[in-house]
């Protein structure tokens, strides 16, 4: 099955400065590269996905980048805020309706003044 | 849109005993629900996967007679925790895919279960 390493664990920032988080993934057959933020005790949310078909996804102050060829994806948060501060998952699956996603270990961000 | 709640949110109970969660797609037909546990400070880990009408597919470890699933509607997946134990103590979350929809699973607000 797939298997999502993501790092790094935890990671500390200045206000305003960038987060760079990194995960790879093992089956080729994967498509689909989520991610999620989840702040202590709530569900995770959607901040950014990307698919296969494209390198790069950018929303505002976070992208995503996506090497099929070396099996990594990436999130990159820019101009961080205190607000931005949680812990980020990565995820991956096959592209289609109802497909499981494998969610990597998470990253805890904190962003200090 | 495509809300999903979930009850209780959390629920404290004795050791032996039985407990039901419940996730709802509060406005849309989800064919496919899925069940996460979530220990404090670590990763969300696939139980299940619950198709409308038919049995549960589990993960590898993960004991069916021990977490009971039941997806009877369109709009609600139940999951039973048997006999609890205290280290079935952990955040329960369920999600769900639109029915005819894409990949996106929208997350239900978890369950915090404690087994004293």
């Amino acid at each position: 099955g797939e298997n999502v390493e993501q790092h790094p664990s935890t990671l500390s920032v200045q206000e305003g400065d960038s987060a760079v988080i990194k995960c790879t993934y093992s089956d080729s057959a994967s498509n689909y590269f989520p991610w999620y933020k989840q702040e202590l005790g709530k569900r995770p949310q959607l901040i950014i996905d990307i698919r296969s078909n494209v390198g790069e996804k950018k929303d505002q102050r976070i992208a995503v980048t996506l090497n099929k060829t070396a099996k990594h994806f990436s999130l990159h948060i820019t101009e961080t805020q205190p607000e931005d501060s949680a812990v980020y998952f990565c995820a991956a699956s096959v592209w289609g309706t109802a497909s499981k996603l494998t969610f990597g270990t998470g990253t805890r961000l904190q962003v200090t003044l | 849109g495509a809300v999903v709640s979930q009850h209780p949110s959390w629920v404290i109970c004795k050791s032996g005993t039985s407990v039901k969660i419940e996730c709802r797609s509060l406005d849309f037909q989800a064919t496919t629900m899925f069940w996460y546990r979530q220990f404090p400070k670590q990763s969300l880990m696939l139980m299940a996967t619950s198709n409308e009408g038919s049995k549960a597919t589990y993960e590898q470890g993960v004991e069916k007679d021990k977490f009971l699933i039941n997806h009877a509607s369109l709009t609600l997946s139940t999951l039973t925790v048997t006999s609890a134990h205290p280290e079935d103590s952990s955040f329960y979350i369920c999600s769900a895919t639109i029915a005819g929809g894409d990949n996106e699973q929208f997350f239900g607000p978890g369950t915090r279960l404690t087994v004293l």
